[in-house]
């Protein structure tokens, strides 16, 4: 098993250009989730797919859209970056939705600069 | 869910106990104590968890006080790969959909020769 995968790994963006962080997990979880790390800080939550067919806004989800394509695969949009976007982004999925029980795995993060 | 508190940085010798605590003083009864740790650069990675019993796992052991408002994490012989930022989480067990979780600043823990 990959576990949770991420593509790309590194992305230097000019301001307004688009671009999709893709990714994928490979053990059959239900729940997927886009974090964003700054430096020195906590992961703080931008969106969220309980379950296929479904997302949600996080914390932070100005200036992002996310399409939950299939069971494996979660990706997010970022239709004009802007510098304020530069930052970590870590992908998790987990198996069953809001269970106590159930622990979250996270992919290896795309670093992103934004110009 | 309840907010965590811990200390930003602690240091320990290699080969000892690494005693991390957390206090989550407003911990409600439905609220889980979950730990995970991110090594520099790397995606955080689930530790252990628990709810009112003591936790151990291959990784830690996890103690939660009686009146579980505060816990500490121990790594038994800490090695320098142990050197990581420590999350301290507490979660309730949704019913809904949402299951994400929320991150503080962490300690960092450095382990030392």
């Amino acid at each position: 098993n990959a576990g949770v995968t991420q593509t790309p790994k590194f992305q230097v963006l000019k301001t307004g250009q688009s671009m999709t962080l893709q990714c994928a997990q490979d053990m059959n979880h239900n729940s997927m989730y886009w974090y964003r790390q700054d430096p020195g800080m906590g992961l703080r939550l931008i969106y969220y797919s309980a379950s296929e067919g479904t997302t949600d806004k996080g914390e932070v989800p100005n200036g992002y859209n996310v399409s939950r394509l299939n069971k494996r695969e979660f990706s997010l949009r970022l239709e004009s970056a802007a510098p304020s976007q530069t930052s970590v982004y870590f992908c998790a999925s987990t198996l069953l939705p809001g269970q106590g029980m159930t622990e979250q795995y996270f992919g290896p993060g795309t670093r992103l600069t934004v110009t | 869910d309840a907010k965590t508190t811990q200390p930003p940085s602690m240091d320990c010798a290699e080969g000892r106990a690494a005693n991390l605590p957390c206090n989550h003083s407003t911990i409600s009864g439905n609220e889980y104590v979950y730990w995970y740790r991110q090594i520099h650069s790397q995606g955080p990675q689930y530790i252990i968890h628990g709810l009112k019993n003591n936790e151990t796992n291959e990784m830690a052991s996890l103690i939660i006080t009686e009146d579980r408002k505060s816990s500490t994490l121990i790594l038994p012989h800490a090695t320098l790969r142990d050197t990581a930022v420590y999350y301290c989480i507490v979660r309730a067990n949704y019913g809904g959909s949402q299951g994400n979780l929320i991150f503080g600043k962490g300690t960092k823990l450095s382990v030392k020769p």
